[in-house]
């Protein structure tokens, strides 16, 4: 059983639609987790970290409900440059461990 | 303060051959990590260091793979005798020292091996 799974898509939405990913995780240790985006062929860089109460950043919400192991990802208004690979990470200590990496959700804004 | 650095960019070597993978962290991070992502797969972890220190490798293929971070100097992953399935980029990322907290990590550009 992976770590962490996504849904792979592709999503393909239309610019200003809402979109929602999800993810889920196997170890009910897991502390720390994050969504990181990924350009095609580029570094994936950190979008939001993901805290127990929900944080928003904009156009982006993310959602932690310990008790299901689930993760999610709201992104409102999508714009064009928000079409990448959405990755859903997991970490199990607070102290610098290795991350767990979803394989990615690949999202494609059409104008 | 310039972010996590990786060279070779792009490295292509032959089948039997050795491939050297440099990682200078950002500055003030004192850890790194090493992943590895085949074509059209997530990223897969292999290894965790501090300096001088081996801290998990438990994502390190037993055979051929060895990653050091020196005193003095990047971290390097090193590749004996590659294959064609080494073929991947190869991710770099550091963290600072956290007593608790969110540990994020910052990834480099990468290298993207080719093995022919």
């Amino acid at each position: 059983r992976k770590e962490v799974e996504q849904d792979p898509g592709p999503f393909n939405v239309p610019e200003g639609a809402t979109v929602a990913f999800n993810c889920t995780y196997s170890n009910s240790a897991s502390q720390s987790f994050f969504w990181y985006r990924q350009d095609c062929r580029k570094e994936p860089k950190l979008l939001m970290s993901v805290y127990s109460s929900g944080n928003e950043d904009g156009r982006f919400t993310a959602q932690l409900n310990r008790a299901s192991q689930y993760i999610s990802l709201l992104i409102r208004d999508s714009k064009l440059s928000d079409s990448a690979t959405y990755l859903c990470v997991v970490s199990e200590t607070n102290t610098g461990n290795q991350f767990y990496f979803g394989t990615g959700t690949s999202l494609t804004v059409i104008p | 303060n310039a972010g996590v650095m990786q060279n070779p960019r792009h490295l292509v070597r032959r089948r039997g051959q050795e491939a050297r993978l440099r990682c200078s962290p950002m500055k003030g991070h004192s850890h790194v990590y090493w992943y590895r992502q085949l074509p059209e797969e997530g990223l897969k972890f292999m290894v965790y260091l501090q300096k001088e220190n081996i801290i998990d490798e438990s994502g390190m293929p037993k055979e051929r793979f060895s990653a050091e971070f020196p005193k003095e100097g990047p971290s390097i992953l090193r590749i004996q005798q590659v294959v064609r399935g080494d073929s991947a980029a190869y991710f770099c990322a550091s963290s600072p020292l956290l007593a608790g907290g969110y540990n994020e990590q910052f990834f480099g550009p990468g290298t993207r091996l080719t093995v022919l």
